[in-house]
C-alpha cells in the first residue's frame, strides 16, 4: 500500500515570493504522482503529474514539481505566487501496478497568499 | 472533451432520511469511477470505486452504498443517513492507469449536511 505525507498543513506566503510545498510518499513499488489544487467549495483540479520520463514536470500556471526517487519526494514549487494561488494543495500517489488506479491523497497544504 | 457532472451541489438532510447523489461522465467510455468524501480537516477518503457496470468495490465499511447502472453513471446512496455522513462528496473518473491522459478528473462536489 502507498501513503503520502504532506509535511506542512498551512503555508503563509507573501505575494510574489516563492513557495515550496513538501510531499513525501511511501511505496514498495513504482508510483505515479500527482498534485491537485482545490479552491473553496470546489472539486479538485489537476495541477501536474509524473507518470514517467523527465523527473521535472511543469504546469501551465508556473508550478513545477520534481520526482526524486531516492528521497521518495515530489515537492511542488512556484517561484512567484499570486493572490489567486490561495488554495489547498493535495499530493497524491498510486502504484503503477494498481489497475484500478486508486489514488491515495495527502492531508493537504493550505496556501495563504497575502499582499 | 470529457466532462463530469455531479449533483446536487448542496444538500441538507435530516438524520434517518435516504440519500442519492448522482455523477455522470461525458465524452469517454468505460471510465474508472470513484467516490471520495472530504470531511473538515481530514483530507480525502476513498469510499467506492468501479471499473465497469455493476462492479463496485468498497474501501471502508460504512452506512453508504454505490451503484453503477450505466457505463458513465455512478450513484452514491444511503437508506438512513447518520450525522457522521456529513461532508463534501466528490466523484471522479480516470482513464486506465498508465495511459498518457491518466489522472483523476473531479466533479464539483456535493456539500452534504445531516441535521
Amino acid at each position: 500500500a502507498q501513503s503520502v505525507t504532506q509535511l506542512d498543513s498551512q503555508v503563509p506566503v507573501f505575494e510574489e515570493a516563492p513557495v515550496e510545498l513538501r510531499c513525501n510518499y511511501s511505496s514498495s513499488v513504482s508510483v505515479y504522482l500527482f498534485w491537485y489544487v482545490q479552491y473553496p467549495n470546489q472539486g479538485l483540479q489537476l495541477l501536474l503529474k509524473y507518470l514517467s520520463g523527465s523527473t521535472l514536470v511543469e504546469s501551465i500556471n508556473g508550478f513545477e514539481a520534481e520526482f526524486n526517487k531516492s528521497q521518495t519526494s515530489f515537492h511542488l514549487r512556484k517561484p512567484s505566487v499570486h493572490i489567486s494561488d490561495t488554495a489547498e494543495y493535495f499530493c497524491a500517489v498510486t502504484s503503477t501496478t494498481d489497475s484500478w488506479g486508486k489514488l491515495q491523497f495527502g492531508a493537504g497544504t493550505q496556501v495563504v497568499v497575502t499582499p | 472533451s470529457q466532462t463530469i457532472h455531479q449533483w446536487p451541489a448542496t444538500l441538507v438532510q435530516p438524520v434517518g432520511s435516504p440519500l442519492s447523489l448522482e455523477c455522470t461522465v461525458e465524452g469517454t467510455s468505460n471510465p474508472n469511477l470513484y467516490w471520495y468524501r472530504q470531511a473538515a480537516g481530514r483530507g480525502l477518503q476513498l469510499l467506492f470505486y468501479s471499473v465497469g457496470i455493476g462492479q463496485i468495490s468498497s474501501e471502508v465499511p460504512q452506512n453508504l452504498s454505490a451503484s453503477r447502472p450505466q457505463d458513465r453513471q455512478f450513484i452514491l446512496s444511503s437508506k438512513k443517513l447518520l450525522l457522521s455522513d456529513s461532508g463534501f462528496y466528490l466523484c471522479a473518473w480516470s482513464a486506465f492507469p498508465g495511459q498518457a491522459d491518466y489522472g483523476y478528473t473531479f466533479g464539483s462536489g456535493t456539500r452534504l449536511t445531516v441535521v
